[in-house]
C-alpha cells in the first residue's frame, strides 16, 4: 500500500519568514496530493490540493509543487502569520478504487510574532 | 448546509462496552470514510464505502464494523471497546468523479477515551 512520509515534525519560524514542509509518497499510482490544516481540537481543513497532472499550484500565500518522478510535493507558506500556526499534514490518494487518503504523520508549524 | 456531521462528540466507555458512531452528510457524497487520529500520527483509515450498501475495510480496520444503510449516513460500531481505541475519530466524505478524486471533507470529530 501507499507509504507517506512527511519532515520536519516540528518547524518554527519567525513571523514574516517562509516554511517549507515536504512528503514523499511510495505508490506510482497516486495521483491526487492534498493539504490539510489542523489547528487544537479541530477537524482538518483542506487548505490545497495537487493532481499529478500539474507540477505547482498556488493559493495567495500557500503553494504546493509536485515532483513525480522523485515521488515529493511539499507545501511552502511565504510571509507566515501568527495564526498560520498549526499542524499541517500531507496526503496521497490514487484516482480509482477507494480513493481514500494515506496521511503524513503531520508537521507542528510555529510562527513566533 | 451543515457539510458532515458527527455525534457524539465526546464519550467515556469502560473495556467490553459497545457503542456506535454517527456520521451523516448532507452532500449528497458518494464516498464516505472512517479514519482515527492518534497522538503525534496522522489520520489513518478504518473502513470505507463507495457507495451506499457497501463497505471495505481500511488500514486499521480490526475491533470495528461498519454500516451504509443509507446513502447520508455512515455508522461506526464498535462492538467490545478495548483501551487501545482510545483515539479522535474522524468521519469523512466526498464527491464522485469517475476521472479523478475530489476533495474529503472532514466531520469534526468523537473524542473517545476507554478506561
Amino acid at each position: 500500500g501507499e507509504n507517506v512520509e512527511q519532515h520536519p515534525s516540528t518547524l518554527s519560524v519567525q513571523e514574516g519568514d517562509s516554511a517549507v514542509i515536504k512528503c514523499t509518497y511510495s505508490d506510482s499510482a497516486s495521483n491526487y496530493f492534498p493539504w490539510y490544516k489542523q489547528e487544537l481540537g479541530k477537524r482538518p481543513q483542506l487548505i490545497i490540493d495537487i493532481r499529478s497532472n500539474v507540477g505547482e499550484k498556488k493559493d495567495q500565500r500557500i503553494a504546493v509543487t509536485l515532483n513525480k518522478t522523485a515521488k515529493h510535493f511539499s507545501l511552502h507558506i511565504t510571509e507566515t502569520q501568527p495564526e498560520d500556526s498549526a499542524v499541517y499534514f500531507c496526503a496521497a490518494s490514487r484516482g480509482t478504487g477507494r480513493r481514500a487518503l494515506t496521511f503524513g504523520s503531520g508537521t507542528r508549524l510555529q510562527v513566533q510574532p | 448546509n451543515a457539510g458532515v456531521t458527527q455525534t457524539p462528540k465526546f464519550r467515556v466507555l469502560k473495556t467490553g462496552q459497545s457503542m456506535t458512531l454517527l456520521c451523516a452528510q448532507d452532500m449528497n457524497h458518494e464516498y464516505m470514510y472512517w479514519y482515527r487520529q492518534d497522538p503525534g500520527m496522522g489520520l489513518r483509515l478504518i473502513h470505507y464505502s463507495v457507495g451506499e450498501g457497501t463497505t471495505a475495510k481500511g488500514e486499521v480496520p480490526d475491533g470495528y464494523n461498519v454500516s451504509r444503510l443509507k446513502k447520508q449516513n455512515f455508522l461506526l460500531g464498535l462492538e467490545s471497546a478495548a483501551p487501545s481505541q482510545t483515539s479522535v475519530y474522524f468521519c469523512a466524505s466526498s464527491d464522485r468523479d469517475n476521472n479523478s478524486n475530489q476533495p474529503q471533507h472532514f466531520g469534526d470529530g468523537t473524542r473517545l477515551s476507554i478506561l
